[in-house]
């Protein structure tokens, strides 16, 4: 049983680019979550999904930041025009149903 | 809303022997679980020990223990026969069973064990 999957581990954007990061969850798995932590700091919640719904979009920057979990497919953060405070590792996660929560191994989003 | 508190940015342990980490929060809720994530060097978020808030008895995985307290919010691991492999960040992180809530984690705790 494959874990949580992340793609890309390393993406490199210059300023004003779009970044797209993708998240397989785990199977049977219908939950998804989006962290993101900057350097030195903890984890902090961006959005929960489930399939075609956004459940909790409350840490999500107003502007540039988009998610999406559809039908068929993996999750999808994207981030618009991209400034170098993006710069971070983005986490998804997934669970059953709203249960124990299984992490991928990150993202690392760099702009520069 | 919830929070989370780990007191103890940074701490230190020989090779074998044990340690316990320390974890605080906040709710007004009555049903909930609590987790321990570790988080080595290469970065991946790796879930230690879970522990649901109804059940009295500690969980328990192999090294790893905790004791909660339910009336006092606290929520500390314990690492026992500590290894070098255990060098890592320690995330405690609280998540409700009462609605869709997401997990909210303390600022960690940098663990080094030192050989």
């Amino acid at each position: 049983n494959a874990g949580v999957m992340q793609n890309p581990r390393h993406l490199v954007r210059r300023r004003g680019q779009e970044a797209r990061l993708r998240c397989s969850p785990m199977k049977g798995h219908s939950h998804v979550y989006w962290y993101r932590q900057l350097p030195e700091e903890g984890l902090k919640f961006m959005v929960y999904l489930q399939k075609e719904n956004i459940i909790d979009e409350s840490g999500m920057p107003k502007e540039r930041f988009s998610a999406e979990f559809p039908k068929e497919g993996p999750s999808i953060l994207r981030i618009q025009q991209v400034v170098r405070g993006d710069s971070a590792a983005y986490f998804c996660a997934s669970s059953p149903w709203g249960d124990t929560i299984y992490f991928g191994e990150g993202s690392w989003l760099t702009v520069v | 809303a919830q929070t989370v508190t780990q007191s103890q940015p940074e701490m230190s342990v020989q090779e074998a022997e044990t340690v316990t980490l320390s974890c605080t929060y906040d709710t007004s809720e009555s049903n909930y679980y609590l987790f321990w994530y570790k988080q080595p060097p290469s970065r991946q978020m790796i879930l230690v020990i879970r522990q649901e808030a109804y059940k009295q008895q500690n969980a328990t995985e192999n090294r790893f223990s905790v004791n909660f307290q339910k009336a006092a919010k606290s929520f500390s691991l314990k690492i026992s026969d500590s290894q070098l492999g255990d060098t890592a960040m320690y995330f405690c992180a609280f998540m409700s069973r009462e609605g869709n809530t997401p997990l909210v984690f303390g600022k960690g705790t940098r663990l080094s064990v030192i050989a």
